[in-house]
């Protein structure tokens, strides 16, 4: 089965800095590869996501990079703001039941 | 997005016995899916909720343990039987937006702590 691996495991930049958080995954059939976000006691809300006939997209501060060839994609936020604290998710899948997530960054931005 | 309803939010159990999670949406989905979430963890999915079948268990939880039911397109309940301590998690539903889209709504989760 598919494999996410995720890192940093933890992040600390200043207020305005950028962050950046890499994932592999192991399934080359992987097709779908959302971020999520999830700030302390709250469910875990998608912020961006990515298919495989894309490479890069992007929205407003966040974007996400995928190299299909390497496996491996990436989570940029630029002018990061305290609230972007929080854990960020990878995941992979290739259909809606086989979604498996990174083991998460918590992402620190101090003022 | 659709809402996703989680019942309860929390609560505190005693070892050894069971425990029933709702979770309710306000639109019909074809797939609805249980996570686990231990305390600073990722997410483990525990089975896919079938409509009108058997759950579909992962790698590591069987039914005994986690029975599932799903009677409609809205509605699913998550069992945690026969809990110990090492049950202490975060328990959420999640829906797909559609079929074979890939993304994943959740619910507020449950936290469930077994003394």
């Amino acid at each position: 089965g598919e494999n996410v691996e995720q890192h940093p495991s933890t992040l600390s930049v200043q207020e305005g800095d950028s962050a950046v958080i890499k994932c592999t995954y192991s399934d080359s059939a992987s097709n779908y590869f959302p971020w999520y976000k999830q700030e302390l006691g709250k469910r875990p809300q998608l912020i961006i996501d990515i298919r495989s006939n894309v490479g890069e997209k992007k929205d407003q501060r966040i974007a996400v990079t995928l190299n299909k060839t390497a496996k491996h994609f990436s989570l940029h936020i630029t002018e990061t703001q305290p609230e972007d604290s929080a854990v960020y998710f990878c995941a992979a899948s290739r259909r809606n039941n086989d979604m498996r997530f990174g083991a998460g960054t918590r992402l620190t931005v101090k003022p | 997005s659709a809402v996703i309803s989680q019942k309860p939010s929390r609560d505190i159990c005693q070892r050894g016995t069971s425990l029933t999670i709702q979770c309710q949406v306000d639109s019909q989905v074809t797939m609805m899916f249980w996570y686990r979430q231990q305390p600073g963890q990722s997410l483990t999915l525990i089975a896919t909720a079938n409509q009108g079948s058997e759950a579909t268990y992962e790698s590591g939880f069987v039914i005994d343990k986690f029975p599932i039911s799903r009677p409609n397109l809205t509605f699913s309940t998550l069992t945690v039987s026969n809990m110990s301590p090492e049950d202490s998690s975060i328990y959420l539903c999640s829906v797909a937006r559609g079929v074979n889209t890939g993304e994943l709504f959740f619910g507020e989760g449950s936290r469930l702590t077994v003394l």
